[in-house]
């Protein structure tokens, strides 16, 4: 069965400080591992997308890693804001005979204070 | 702007009533999606279609009814089989289902059984 699991489930963190999140999954097989913010209220929005021969990405302050071999990922988020509270989703893609299969993980929940 | 659009943004349903959630895409994508999002879990899906005039049961389909008339709108349809609609909907939309390039979500009707 194909899973995603993140660590940790919550965050509270101090507004400047940097934080890593983490994605491992049991998707086979492989296409794709995505993140995504999602504000309370609204939907999800990509951050970041790495294929299989992709170690780093990043955007802006979100730099995303991947470990194809043991099957884990990281965001890390440097110098947080206040607009960085928000649920961190990551989402890994099986390619199928019926097209890309997206499994989703139940998002790490970050709060940054001043 | 190109993107997806959802209304209402709430909407509250009576036991027994059926209840449309709208989503419109002007981007141009051919694949569209429902997802269910509840407390605690990654999103579910509920249906998805990757053309005009055909869709696909995904996971959570029981309850649930779509149409695809038009490329632009992919409207659901909850209805009174469902047993617990109570939940936040999210509607994507991406390329096509292979690539699934450019995932797009909108912006979620949370729907609540009065």
């Amino acid at each position: 069965k194909n899973q995603v699991e993140q660590s940790p489930q919550s965050l509270i963190i101090l507004e400047g400080k940097n934080c890593t999140l983490q994605c491992n999954y049991t998707v086979s097989p492989f296409s794709n591992l995505r993140w995504y913010k999602q504000d309370t209220g609204r939907g999800p929005v990509s951050l970041t997308i790495m294929t299989f021969s992709e170690n780093t990405k990043s955007n802006g302050r979100y730099t995303a890693t991947l470990d194809a071999d043991t099957k884990q990922s990281s965001l890390h988020i440097t110098a947080s804001q206040l607009s960085d509270s928000a649920s961190y989703i990551c989402v890994v893609s099986a390619l199928t005979g019926g097209g890309n299969k997206l499994t989703f993980g139940t998002g790490t929940q970050l709060k940054v204070e001043l | 702007d190109g993107g997806i659009t959802q209304s209402p943004k709430y909407l509250f349903r009576k036991e027994g009533q059926n209840v449309t959630l709208s989503c419109e895409q002007n981007l141009n994508h051919d694949a569209m999606y429902w997802y269910r999002q509840d407390p605690g879990q990654g999103l579910r899906l509920i249906y998805y279609s990757q053309i005009v005039n055909d869709f696909q049961k995904g996971d959570i389909a029981e309850g649930y009814s779509v149409s695809r008339e038009k490329k632009e709108s992919f409207p659901l349809t909850v209805t009174s089989a469902q047993k617990n609609p109570t939940a936040f909907y999210l509607c994507a939309s991406s390329t096509t289902t292979v690539q699934a390039e450019g995932y797009t979500f909108g912006s979620g009707t949370r729907l609540t059984v009065v």
